[in-house]
């Protein structure tokens, strides 16, 4: 089946260590995001990628690093200069091919500081 | 960017229609309203979207202003499977069109 795979769907991260989330899709989309949401509240978009090795920041980029050296694969780092981590992180992908292609979202990382 | 505003929340009782609106006053002439909602502990999936007229689907159907700067996201029936939050936001076309943003959404409350 296509779609979207985030890992792993827990993850915990000890003060100053750089964690990174996995965002892998089949569905041979040109475009990739990652969404941060903290509960109660929406999603701020922290990085998005248009093609492969190339990359945007968002809105909330700082304390985070991408690559996207595979058109499947776009990982997020969460660095240790990110200092309220404790999230939920969403990776999504699109097409590109008209303006108005929908979003596929993966299930998700739940990230939480010991 | 086109901002979107929504309420916060809204309340429904089971088996009666709901309407939930989203403000959109910066839309550009070719942006796409889309509609997205978000079961609990899952991430978002598209609903439904639109350009300029009324859209129909199987989840819901969308009224769109003659102006554009406002559209309503009209669950016919709700049932306590449309609990969620209910995001509303603008894609715009052309070469700026891949930065994608969501606001806080609608919490929508189905009672049984």
């Amino acid at each position: 089946d296509g779609g979207i795979t985030q890992s792993p769907k827990y993850l915990f991260r000890k003060e100053g260590q750089n964690v990174t989330l996995s965002c892998e899709q089949n569905l041979n989309h040109d475009a990739m995001y990652w969404y941060r949401q903290d509960p109660g509240q929406g999603l701020r978009l922290i990085y998005y990628s248009q093609i492969v090795n190339d990359f945007q920041k968002g809105d909330i980029a700082e304390g985070y690093s991408v690559s996207r050296e595979k058109k499947e694969s776009f990982p997020l780092t969460v660095t240790s200069a990110q200092k309220n981590p404790t999230a939920f992180y969403l990776c999504a992908s699109r097409s590109d091919r008209l303006p108005n292609e929908k979003l596929f979202f993966g299930s998700g990382t739940q990230l939480s500081v010991l | 960017d086109a901002k979107t505003t929504q309420p916060n929340s809204m309340e429904s009782n089971e088996e009666e229609p709901v309407h939930l609106p989203c403000n959109h006053s910066t839309i550009s002439g070719t942006d796409y309203i889309h509609w997205y909602r978000q079961l609990p502990s899952q991430g978002p999936e598209y609903v439904i979207h639109g350009l300029t007229s009324n859209v129909n689907n199987r989840m819901a159907s969308l009224a769109i202003a003659e102006d554009r700067k406002s559209s309503t996201l009209i669950l016919h029936r709700a049932t306590l499977r449309d609990a969620a939050v209910y995001y509303c936001i603008v894609q715009r076309s052309g070469g700026s069109n891949y930065k994608l943003t969501f606001g806080k959404g609608t919490l929508l409350t189905v009672n049984p």
